[in-house]
């Protein structure tokens, strides 16, 4: 069945550092791909989004490029502020009957001052 | 203001009690999904409903009930509470398939 996979955290860096969040799926045919972001004791938002192949989708100085080729979604930041710092889902919309999303198990992000 | 509006954020349950979490939403959406959340478990899908009068099981689904009366409600029902239901829930709604989901800020469950 379809799935994401996402690199464990905690990840934890220093103001103004760059981010790299890795991403991977396993699904059949052309998913949707979701970033989601969740701050403490809050529900979760819609960070970014791409519906297609090479699609990039951004936000807040936030990207992600649909990579069909390696069923990769990373999530990247040149300069990451502690205000970043949260819990990072990658999701996907599965375009199976069932219609689901997908998360994955999320990547907590510490940003140091 | 729009968006997906649940009710309470926080419950106690005893164990064996039954209870119903609410869900709306505002937005005339097609979709709606619950959502349970659990340290180092990320998100599980619970029940979803493609329309009114539409549901079906995600892929933890005992001991909860749905229904779909209504475009804009989805509760979701605890039939005999249990202590491994404590958690947090989220209920999300999308406007279609290729949408991104709008969350509700959750309920905070304890059953004790």
């Amino acid at each position: 069945g379809d799935s994401v996979t996402q690199m464990e955290g905690p990840v934890t860096l220093s103001e103004e550092a760059f981010l790299t969040i890795n991403c991977t799926y396993t699904a059949t045919g052309y998913p949707s791909l979701f970033w989601y972001v969740q701050y403490p004791g809050e529900g979760l938002q819609l960070l970014l989004k791409a519906t297609k192949a090479d699609d990039k989708g951004s936000n807040k100085g936030f990207e992600a490029t649909y990579r069909k080729e390696t069923t990769s979604f990373h999530l990247e930041k040149g300069s990451v502020q502690v205000s970043d710092s949260a819990v990072y889902f990658c999701a996907l919309r599965s375009m199976n009957r069932d219609d689901k999303i997908i998360f994955g198990k999320g990547t907590r992000l510490h940003i140091l001052p | 203001n729009a968006g997906v509006t649940q009710t309470p954020k926080f419950q106690v349950l005893k164990t064996g009690q039954s209870m119903t979490l609410q869900c709306a939403q505002d937005m005339n959406h097609e979709y709606m999904s619950w959502y349970r959340q659990d340290p180092g478990m990320g998100l599980r899908l619970i029940h979803y409903s493609v329309g009114a009068g539409i549901t079906d099981q995600g892929e933890v689904p005992n001991g909860y009930n749905v229904s779909r009366s209504t475009t804009e409600d989805f509760p979701l029902r605890l039939l005999s509470a249990a202590p491994s239901q404590t958690s947090v829930y989220f209920c999300a709604s999308s406007l279609y398939r290729g949408s991104g989901y709008t969350f509700g800020s959750g309920t905070r469950l304890t059953v004790v």
